[in-house]
């Protein structure tokens, strides 16, 4: 069974311009979550989404980052336009159920390998 | 200052040498998770707990939720232990799926 996937593994813009990244979780995985490294810093998280829907959106830094999931599958996460500031790594991750429900722990946690974003 | 703080940051050992990397958290926690990334690689997960102790293979992760406090240990390291190690928790103040991490340790083990 394939794990989580992104695409790109690289990607190296100029500031202004934008970039797509794209996660597809584990098939079946309703759960899907992204989060970011920046530089130096710790992994913090970005938005999840149950199916098509956000579940929680309150680590996207700005309005600069669209994350969509149309149709419950793969995500895309959009910058536009990049910055400087937003050069790290994305990581996606997936589970089958939400981790935790009604206080018991339910669901494995999946990571993909992630997209390094390089903005100059 | 972060609510997950790791050390060392940094960790050098000889292949065999018992290793210990901690994590102190300072929110409540329904559960945590040691991560492990390789160098170019994605993120594995290790262990998930909310209470004891758990073992696999030559890794030992504890848990003392009064204390605020976790461990992770590797006994007989080996080069191929050599990773990034990340400490994550589900902090219970935050909605109840969203990941809080540490800055992670990074382990070298030397042949």
């Amino acid at each position: 069974e394939a794990g989580v996937t992104q695409f790109p593994s690289h990607s190296v813009i100029e500031k202004g311009q934008t970039v797509t990244l794209r996660c597809d979780p584990i098939s079946g995985h309703d759960n899907l979550y992204w989060y970011r490294r920046v530089m130096g810093k710790e992994i913090k998280f970005l938005l999840h989404f149950v199916k098509e829907s956000k579940q929680d959106e309150s680590g996207m830094p700005n309005n600069r980052f669209l994350a969509e999931r149309t149709g419950g599958t793969y995500s895309t996460l959009k910058v536009q336009p990049a910055e400087l500031e937003d050069s790290g790594v994305y990581f996606c991750a997936s589970s089958q159920t939400a981790p935790w429900r009604q206080g018991e722990y339910t669901g494995e946690l999946f990571f993909g390998e992630g997209s390094r974003l390089t903005v100059l | 200052k972060n609510e997950v703080e790791q050390s060392p940051q940094n960790l050098t050992a000889q292949e065999g040498e018992f290793i210990t990397i901690n994590c102190s958290y300072s929110v409540g926690i329904s559960a945590l998770h040691w991560l492990q990334q390789h160098p170019g690689g994605g993120i594995v997960s290790l262990f998930m707990l909310s209470s004891g102790k758990k073992k696999h293979g030559r890794l030992i992760a504890t848990i003392n939720i009064q204390e605020k406090h976790s461990s992770l240990h590797i006994t007989a390291s080996h080069p191929r232990d050599s990773a990034v190690y990340i400490c994550a928790v589900y902090s219970i103040k935050a909605a109840g799926n969203k990941l809080t991490f540490g800055g992670g340790t990074r382990v070298l083990v030397k042949p």
